[in-house]
């Protein structure tokens, strides 16, 4: 069975430019989350995205934003780039609503260099 | 707010040796505790507390959580060299957090051959 699997791989940006970075959550899971990872920090929360709509959203600015679709694949956007946005940027998935419930998984994640 | 402090932050051991990793947190409407191993990037799962005394195991890996003292601790015996990573703990709450893991800055495990 596949796992969670992030597009693309590695992002080099602009500063100014938006990005935009794809997640496929594990077949039957409908709850989505978005984390971030910048370099010598913790994972924080971004998103959390469950049945479509958007359910938590983290301590970000609004140029942070994203969609679930209706086969619960999810997209995150960051507009107006900023060097700060660097990091790693990691997708989870899990079968119920809501981390905690039940187990998440994550996927590779995406490197996002803006320069 | 909510806070979780892992410790110690590093650890380096010799394969063979039995380490333990701590976890306390401070959490608003707590729901459970997750942890996890993360070796490159993906972090992978390793176990999910929700109540407290029951100690959860997995191979040389075993887990408890003590929702009284608000901590849990990870074990793992006879260490490998595969055990080098970064473990993550990670409380979920409801609330106005309600599907949000919020993650400790984790521990970096180290075992020497």
């Amino acid at each position: 069975e596949a796992g969670v699997t992030q597009s693309p791989t590695h992002l080099i940006k602009t500063r100014g430019q938006q990005a935009t970075l794809r997640c496929s959550p594990i077949s039957g899971h409908t709850s989505v989350y978005w984390y971030q990872q910048a370099l010598g920090l913790g994972l924080q929360f971004l998103l959390w995205y469950d049945e479509g709509e958007e359910r938590n959203r983290g301590n970000f600015p609004p140029r942070f934003s994203g969609r679930q679709f209706p086969n619960y694949s999810s997209e995150l956007n960051v507009n107006a780039l900023e060097l700060e946005d660097s990091a790693l940027y990691l997708c989870a998935s899990s079968l119920y609503r809501g981390a905690g419930n039940t187990e998440a998984f994550f996927g590779q994640g995406t490197r996002l260099t803006v320069v | 707010e909510d806070k979780v402090v892992q410790s110690p932050l590093s650890l380096v051991v010799h394969e063979g040796d039995t380490v333990t990793l701590n976890c306390s947190y401070e959490v608003t409407n707590f729901r459970s505790l997750l942890w996890y191993k993360q070796e490159k990037k993906a972090p992978t799962f390793l176990f999910m507390l929700t109540s407290s005394g029951i100690e959860k195991k997995s191979g040389r890996l075993s887990s408890i959580l003590d929702k009284k003292e608000l901590f849990s601790i990870l074990n793992i015996t006879a260490t490998q060299t595969g055990d080098s990573a970064v473990y993550l703990c990670a409380p979920a709450a409801g609330g106005t957090s309600y599907g949000k893991l919020t993650f400790g800055q984790g521990t970096i495990l180290t075992v020497h051959p």
